[in-house]
């Protein structure tokens, strides 16, 4: 069975970081490009990175260019979303999601990160 | 700002048609696969079409996808109240170099 399960979230105060952790199992992580959702309270879904298969490709949401990094390690069944230099607007639901854009597209049930003093 | 647009809401009778317009452009839609998500409260999305049309073993053939210019649809026939949920079209941008979501619509059966 297919399973993707987030954690490391939680409540941060504006300025720090966190680093979220997705582990995969039931299926070969190496094969699949991986990608970072958020969902803010109330609102839509909302892209923020992805990986591809060897980690040697990467892209971001403009509005965590610089801040985020994503990064995987297939021998751990293992795929990572470091934040750094959070904000309210980071404030949001994530989800670890394989191959969002095709036909096997799997999602996690999410981890709350909160940006708050 | 999302670049996909969709009404924010739709509603039908059960046993209605329900159809949900995703407006983008040539970056996005007019040149690559389409995506479209279903969110039912208070869980993770969930595949509900890809490739513009295409359904995932388990996906009832009362949900159908379609393409046209820069222009996504779905429909869902035989509306039941187990459909009332956020729909989510998708695609990837190749000017932006990023996946995008559409605003989502939410679906009512009345």
């Amino acid at each position: 069975e297919v399973q993707l399960l987030e954690s490391g979230g939680g409540l941060v105060q504006p300025g720090g970081s966190l680093r979220l952790s997705c582990a995969a199992s039931g299926f070969t992580l190496g094969s699949y490009w991986m990608h970072w959702v958020r969902q803010a309270p109330g609102k839509g879904l909302e892209w923020v990175a992805n990986i591809n298969q060897d980690g040697s490709q990467k892209y971001f949401l403009d509005s965590v260019k610089g801040r985020f990094t994503i990064s995987r390690d297939n021998a751990k069944n293992s795929v990572y979303l470091q934040m750094n230099s959070l904000t309210a607007e980071d404030t949001a639901v994530y989800y670890c999601g394989r191959a969002v854009g095709g036909a096997e597209s799997y999602w996690g049930q999410g981890t709350l990160v909160t940006v708050s003093s | 700002q999302s670049v996909l647009t969709q009404p924010p809401s739709a509603s039908g009778t059960p046993g209605q048609r329900v159809t949900i317009s995703c407006s983008g452009s040539n970056s996005n839609i007019g040149s690559n696969p389409v995506n479209w998500f279903q969110q039912l409260p208070g869980t993770a999305p969930k595949l509900l079409i890809y490739n513009y049309n295409q359904r995932p073993s388990g996906v009832p053939d009362r949900f159908s996808g379609s393409k046209s210019g820069t222009s996504a649809s779905l429909a869902i026939s035989g509306l039941r109240s187990e459909d009332e949920a956020g729909y989510y079209c998708a695609a990837w941008d190749d000017s932006l170099n990023a996946y995008v979501f559409g605003t989502g619509t939410e679906v009512t059966v009345l």
